[in-house]
């Protein structure tokens, strides 16, 4: 099970870029790296998904190393609504290899 | 709205009730899961079901009883739950490896 490690919190201020970083050093040849944000007493959304390079969508960017043993998740101008918990996750969903983790708690302050 | 959708999604039962959580999807995905979410923990993976089939059991308590009739729908039946139960309980839905798309959850509280 490919477990992760994320920084615990982070704070930033509304328009700035905030990088999420994850380390996955145990990721597998077919795993995928997906980051979800969570709201509290909500389910978790999906943010985006990558498995190497860069990939970017309306609302973030994911940039994968060659060695694929980290992510950086890129919130471009975050504002107030950004504050959530970022989880990062590394696997195969339908065979239960997805470990959540405790994520980043990120606060965006005015 | 992710079209994953849970109900009820507030419940209070006491620890000799036998009450059942909801969740449905349209999106045409083929696996579903259940997650718990305690106060202040990571999500738990308790359950998967890829195409109808239980795939994972991540050793749940034989009091959480899942059962998926088909792919779309998805139960958890509960009976005699402890205190400690107490949760917020997650359903997903993906397609095949694909990222998963969450329901609002079920808010159950055991009395």
């Amino acid at each position: 099970l490919a477990k992760t490690t994320q920084p615990i919190s982070m704070d930033s201020y509304e328009g700035q870029e905030v990088n999420i970083t994850c380390s996955h050093n145990n990721i597998a040849t077919n795993d995928y790296i997906t980051w979800y944000q969570q709201f509290p007493s909500q389910g978790p959304r999906f943010i985006i998904q990558g498995y190497k390079t860069k990939v970017t969508n309306e609302v973030a960017s994911l940039f994968i190393p060659a060695d694929r043993k980290s992510s950086t998740l890129s919130l471009p101008r975050v504002s107030l609504s950004d504050t959530a918990v970022y989880y990062c996750l590394v696997g195969l969903s339908t065979l239960g290899r997805l470990y959540f983790g405790r994520g980043t708690q990120l606060t965006v302050w005015p | 709205e992710t079209g994953v959708t849970q109900t009820p999604r507030h419940l209070v039962m006491g620890m000799t009730n036998k009450k059942s959580l909801k969740c449905e999807q349209h999106l045409g995905h083929n696996a579903m899961y259940w997650y718990k979410q305690s106060a202040k923990k990571p999500l738990e993976l308790m359950f998967v079901y890829n195409f109808k089939e239980q795939t994972e059991n991540n050793s749940v308590p034989s009091r959480f009883s899942p059962e998926c009739p088909n792919s779309s729908h998805l139960f958890l039946h509960l009976h005699t739950l402890q205190p400690e139960d107490s949760a917020l309980y997650l359903c997903a839905s993906s397609p095949p490896d694909q990222a998963q798309y969450f329901g609002p959850g079920t808010r159950l509280t055991v009395t």
